[in-house]
C-alpha cells in the first residue's frame, strides 16, 4: 500500500517561531511538492522538487523553503513563522514516468501560528 | 491564480441520484485528473483523462473532456453518503506543475 506520511496531522506554534514540516514518501518517486489549502483558493504551490537536492518554486514560495536531502524525504521550512501562514498543508508525490501522472498526497498538517 | 474553475461550488443531492461536477480551464493541458477530498484529509486520485480523450469511465465515474470549451466533467452515478467529500479537478502544465481548481463540495443525503 503506497504512503505519504506528514510528521504532524496538526500544529500550533508561535509568531516568528521556526517551524518544520516533514513528509516521507514510500514508492520511490523522484517528483514531492508541497501545498497550502485555504477555503475558496483551493490548492497553492508552494515548491516541488525533481530530484534529490533540486527544488523549483511554485506560486507562492514567499516565506518558505524547503530541503530535500534523500529521496523519500521533503521538508517544508517557515523561517519565522507568521499568522498569515495559518492553514492546511499538503505534501504529495509523483513519479517521473510520463505514462502515470497521478499525485499521491498525505493527509495534510493543519498549522495554526498564534 | 487557479487554473481550474469548478462548478457549482457546493452540491447537495439525495442517495441514488447522479452528481455533475464540471471544470473549467484557461490554458492547453497535457491531461485532467479529477480528486476526491474527504473533511480534513489528503487528496486521492479518482481519474485521469489525456487530451486526446473525450471520455473516460471509472466504476460509477464517468468523465468527459472538450478541449474546444476547455472544460470537464465528472459525473458520479448512484451517489452513495461515502461519495460525500470535495471534488478538485487539476490540469498538468508541462512535466511537473499541477493547477488545482478551487473544489465542489458535494453532499449526498441519506
Amino acid at each position: 500500500d503506497v504512503k505519504v506520511t506528514q510528521s504532524s496531522r496538526y500544529l500550533v506554534k508561535r509568531t516568528g517561531e521556526k517551524v518544520f514540516l516533514e513528509c516521507v514518501q514510500d514508492m520511490d518517486h523522484e517528483n514531492m511538492f508541497w501545498y497550502r489549502q485555504d477555503p475558496g483558493l483551493g490548492l497553492r504551490l508552494i515548491y516541488f522538487s525533481y530530484d534529490v537536492k533540486m527544488k523549483e518554486k511554485g506560486d507562492i514560495p514567499e516565506g518558505y523553503s524547503v530541503s530535500r536531502e534523500k529521496k523519500e524525504r521533503f521538508s517544508l521550512i517557515l523561517e519565522s513563522a507568521s499568522t498569515n501562514q495559518t492553514s492546511m498543508y499538503l505534501c504529495a508525490s509523483s513519479t517521473a514516468e510520463i505514462s502515470y501522472n497521478e499525485q499521491f498526497f498525505g493527509p495534510g498538517t493543519r498549522l495554526t501560528v498564534l | 491564480s487557479q487554473q481550474g474553475e469548478e462548478d457549482p461550488q457546493a452540491l447537495s443531492i439525495q442517495e441514488g441520484e447522479n452528481a455533475t461536477m464540471n471544470c473549467s480551464y484557461k490554458t492547453s493541458i497535457n491531461n485532467l485528473q479529477w480528486y476526491r477530498q474527504n473533511s480534513g484529509r489528503g487528496l486521492v486520485h479518482l481519474i485521469l483523462i489525456r487530451s486526446n480523450e473525450r471520455e473516460k469511465h471509472s466504476g460509477r465515474l464517468r468523465v468527459t473532456l472538450d478541449t474546444s470549451k476547455k472544460s470537464s466533467s465528472l459525473l458520479i452515478t448512484a451517489s452513495r453518503a461515502a461519495d460525500t467529500a470535495s471534488y478538485f479537478c487539476a490540469t498538468q502544465e508541462g512535466t511537473y506543475k499541477y493547477i488545482f481548481g478551487t473544489g465542489t463540495r458535494l453532499k449526498v443525503l441519506a
